[in-house]
């Protein structure tokens, strides 16, 4: 159980261009959803909260108009990096969390690379 | 900002040996600490938790213990094999909530 899809998995884009991320939980609703980057050899940096039906809630030095998250249903979230640019190549990862509980289920990752 | 901290960034241990990775974390309100497992280029897979009402948790060769007084919580791996090598991050929740902030990994090499 708690099984977390991410999709795609890698994607190479043009800079300038917009490339959207889906997550999804598979096996179980999760009210929140979080969005991820992870640069090499560093850990995880929490971009955002996704709670379903509102308005993401962005960490502090995360830009919202660059990162748009739409969290539509209980079990899909998405990411949109809009105007990639190189330094925004990196690993992104989604968790989600069941509804009432701490736990947080991560995706596979999707590795941008901006060119 | 509330931070953890995690030490030892990398560490090498004989197969057979155990593994401590301890971490600290400074926001008073945390209740919620978890433990993942990241092989290269996957994703973070838990693998042991713990709430702030509990003080030691333990599951198969992994273990954790939390000392809430002290802010310090540390996951305790036993009879490591090779396939125990990964990085190690460890996480406390933020104000009660159930946001995460990650600790800055443990690279763990089981030698045989």
């Amino acid at each position: 159980g708690a099984v977390v899809s991410q999709h795609p998995s890698w994607v190479i884009c043009k800079s300038g261009t917009s490339v959207k991320i889906e997550c999804r939980s598979l096996d179980f609703q999760a009210t929140t959803m979080f969005w991820y980057r992870q640069f090499p050899k560093q850990s995880l940096m929490l971009m955002a909260t996704s709670n379903e039906g509102s308005k993401a809630t962005y960490e502090q030095g995360v830009e919202k108009d660059k990162f748009l998250i739409n969290h539509a249903s209980l079990t899909l979230s998405t990411l949109t990096v809009t105007s990639a640019h190189p330094e925004d190549s990196s690993f992104y990862i989604c968790s989600a969390s069941p509804s009432g509980s701490y736990e947080q289920y991560f995706g596979p990752g999707t590795r941008l690379t901006v060119t | 900002g509330e931070n953890v901290e995690q030490h030892p960034s990398t560490l090498s241990v004989q197969e057979g040996d155990s593994a401590v990775i301890k971490c600290t974390y400074s926001d008073s309100a945390s209740n919620y600490f978890p433990w993942y497992k990241q092989e290269l280029g996957k994703r973070p897979q838990l693998i042991i938790d713990i709430r702030s009402n509990v003080g030691e948790k333990k599951d198969q060769r992994i273990a954790v213990t939390l000392n809430k007084t002290a802010k310090h919580f540390s996951l305790h791996i036993t009879e490591t094999q090779p396939e125990d090598s990964a990085v190690y991050f460890c996480a406390a929740s933020l104000g009660g909530g159930n946001k995460l902030t990650f600790g800055t990994g443990t690279q763990l090499k089981v030698e045989l």
